[in-house]
């Protein structure tokens, strides 16, 4: 069926490394979303993106769409331990604009 | 924070029993989706709901049913509650129907006995 992977399902990093996960689709995506969810949280909106090849920042946080729209990345610089917590993308499949389909989750943990 | 709230928090049920989950929209959000979160994984889309009538609905069985109030106010609604069923439950709303951008509730944490 349709999926929404992410890549590593765990990351460790000393305070000050960088970050990033990865997601693939097995299928074209409308969009991609980003979430954080902290430990015991629910999940919060990060950043949408829509455009194929779009990139777009928020400080430390670079966010990627693929050309082909099927890949997005998230890449955090110079981490701190507020970024604790576990990163989940999340689109809206080619024809289902009603249903978002979650990544697995990438859960960062930053060692200070 | 993003002005859903959901009740309750945390709820304890038996197989076989029932349960109603609530969550309270965002202001002006006229469309309001349920995911069901198992611990470790990502969101997984129950329903959705759009003007009081279910748009869009992910792969769960009919035991799982829900209802909107005209004030945009939601309820999940969950028969003869199996094991699996353990789960934390978030709602979210957004806008209108489309792909902008949803906000989350807190969640209710539903265990299973």
């Amino acid at each position: 069926g349709q999926q929404v992977m992410q890549i590593p399902q765990y990351q460790h990093v000393q305070e000050g490394e960088d970050f990033t996960t990865y997601c693939n689709s097995s299928t074209t995506l409308s969009n991609i979303q980003w979430y954080k969810q902290r430990p015991g949280g629910h999940p919060v909106f990060l950043i949408q993106l829509v455009k194929s090849g779009e990139v777009k920042k928020q400080k430390r946080l670079t966010f990627q769409f693929g050309e082909a729209k099927k890949n997005s990345s998230l890449h955090i610089t110079a981490t701190q331990t507020t970024d604790v917590g576990t990163y989940f993308c999340a689109g809206h499949l080619s024809g289902s604009a009603r249903q978002l389909t979650f990544g697995s989750g990438t859960q960062l943990t930053v060692l200070p | 924070e993003t002005g859903v709230t959901q009740s309750p928090t945390h709820l304890i049920k038996t197989r076989g029993q029932q349960v109603t989950l609530r969550c309270s929209s965002q202001s002006g959000h006229n469309t309001v989706s349920w995911y069901q979160q198992a611990l470790g994984q990502g969101p997984q889309f129950i329903f959705q709901y759009y003007r009081e009538e279910e748009n869009g609905r992910g792969n769960f069985p009919p035991r799982f049913s829900g209802l909107q109030f005209p004030n945009y106010s939601s309820e999940l609604n969950v028969n003869a509650l199996e094991l699996d069923d353990s789960a934390l439950y978030l709602c979210a709303s957004r806008r209108q129907d489309g792909t902008d951008t949803q906000y989350f509730g807190p969640g209710t944490r539903l265990t299973v006995l």
